[in-house]
This record gives structure tokens, C-alpha cells and sequence, in this order.
């Protein structure tokens, strides 16, 4: 049981270049997220999906996209990479809502660089 | 919208003392989850302990509690007999308890446990 891991683990991108960040999950979880964490900050939401073929927007969607055609990926694309976008991303999953509070899963991050 | 504060940037606390991890919060959402998550230097995002807006008792884990305070808008973390292991990023979170689980996150402090 892998849990959430998200390939790669470090990338290096010049300005205009694209990309692809994948994040598999092997919990059945319904709920998957991308966030994004700059130097001494807290993690931001970029996008989210609540299952299968849906997505939606999150905090700071700006030149990011993603697709969820299988419960178990979701990817984040990113069409033309800028030097803005240097950041730690993290992918995390969720189980549906229950009574209680469902924990959040993260991955190990990956680290891009975009010169 | 919700929002989170962390008005500690660093923390020097000697081993085997309590520390304690100052959260304020604000939202408009009636129910809401509030969480504390570690993140060592080697970058993970590890979940320590969720308070629900609704729980009439503070939550705890092992060494870790959490002092909710409604009225004040404050969700302060506790460590209780310090370890040198504990020393790294603390993020206080929260989110709305119904659908997607959208974490906001605070900035966070650094905790540094000398010996």
C-alpha cells in the first residue's frame, strides 16, 4: 500500500517549457488535491477534484491545469512554466465526507525549479 | 472566506519543556475542521490532530493537544514534553467540514527543540 506518490520527485524547467506532474493514489479516495507550497509558506490550493472526469479551481489556479480520467491519477499540467511557479508541489487525497473529519493524505512533494 | 494566522515565525523551546503553537482562524462557515500538520526538514506533510467546530472537548493525541478556544477564534496546538525530534515547520489548517476537504493553511512557525 504505496499510499499518495507523485512523479518525479524534482524537475528543472526553462521559462515557456511544459510539464506534467502525475499523482496516483491506491486508497480508493474520492477526494484529490494540488497544492502548492513557496519558501516559508504555508501549502495553497491549486486545483481539486471530487472524482472521477471532475475537476475545479482552487486558490491559485492561474497557468495550471488538470485532468482526472481515472479515480486513482491526477495530473497537473503546466502549459508554458514561469519563473513564478518555482514552488514544492504536493498532491494529497481524501475519502468522501463522513461523520467525522476524513485525513488528508499528502505526498511526498515534488520540488520544480523553473529558470 | 477562510483564513488562518501564525504570528510565530520561531520557536526555541529546551528539550522536555511544553511549547505552545499559537492559531487564530476566521471564517463565515458555520461548521469548519481545524488541523495541525508537522513538516520536518525533509519536507513531508505529516497530520497530527483535527478539531472539529462542533467538538465540545479538545482534541488530543499522545503529546499533542489542541486548545480550542470558539469565542476567541483561536486553535492552539500543545506539545507536551518536548523532544528533539519534534523540532520542525508547524502548520495549523483549516476547512469546511461539508463536500471537498480545501485546506487553508497558516504560514507557519518554526520550532526549534535544543537539548
Amino acid at each position: 500500500n504505496a499510499g499518495v506518490t507523485q512523479t518525479p520527485k524534482f524537475r528543472v524547467l526553462k521559462t515557456g517549457q511544459s510539464m506534467t506532474l502525475l499523482c496516483a493514489q491506491d486508497m480508493n479516495h474520492e477526494y484529490m488535491y494540488w497544492y502548492r507550497q513557496d519558501p516559508g509558506m504555508g501549502l495553497r490550493l491549486i486545483h481539486y477534484s471530487v472524482g472521477e472526469g471532475t475537476t475545479a479551481k482552487g486558490e491559485v489556479p492561474d497557468g495550471y491545469n488538470v485532468s482526472r480520467l481515472k479515480k486513482q491519477n491526477f495530473l497537473l499540467g503546466l502549459e508554458s512554466a514561469a519563473p513564478s511557479q518555482t514552488s514544492v508541489y504536493f498532491c494529497a487525497s481524501s475519502s468522501m465526507p463522513g461523520p467525522d473529519y476524513n485525513e488528508q493524505f499528502f505526498g511526498p512533494g515534488t520540488r520544480l525549479t523553473v529558470l | 472566506a477562510q483564513k488562518i494566522t501564525q504570528t510565530q515565525p520561531g520557536m526555541f523551546v529546551q528539550e522536555k519543556e511544553a511549547v505552545t503553537l499559537d492559531c487564530t482562524y476566521d471564517t463565515s462557515d458555520p461548521s469548519y475542521g481545524l488541523f495541525w500538520y508537522k513538516q520536518p526538514s525533509s519536507g513531508e506533510m505529516i497530520f497530527l490532530i483535527y478539531q472539529g467546530s462542533y467538538d465540545q472537548q479538545n482534541a488530543t493525541e499522545g503529546r499533542y493537544s489542541l486548545n480550542f478556544q470558539k469565542a476567541r477564534k483561536s486553535a492552539n496546538l500543545v506539545i507536551s514534553a518536548s523532544q528533539l525530534g519534534d523540532s520542525a515547520m508547524y502548520f495549523c489548517a483549516m476547512s469546511a467540514v461539508q463536500g471537498a476537504q480545501k485546506l487553508v493553511f497558516g504560514q507557519g512557525t518554526r520550532l526549534t527543540i535544543n537539548p
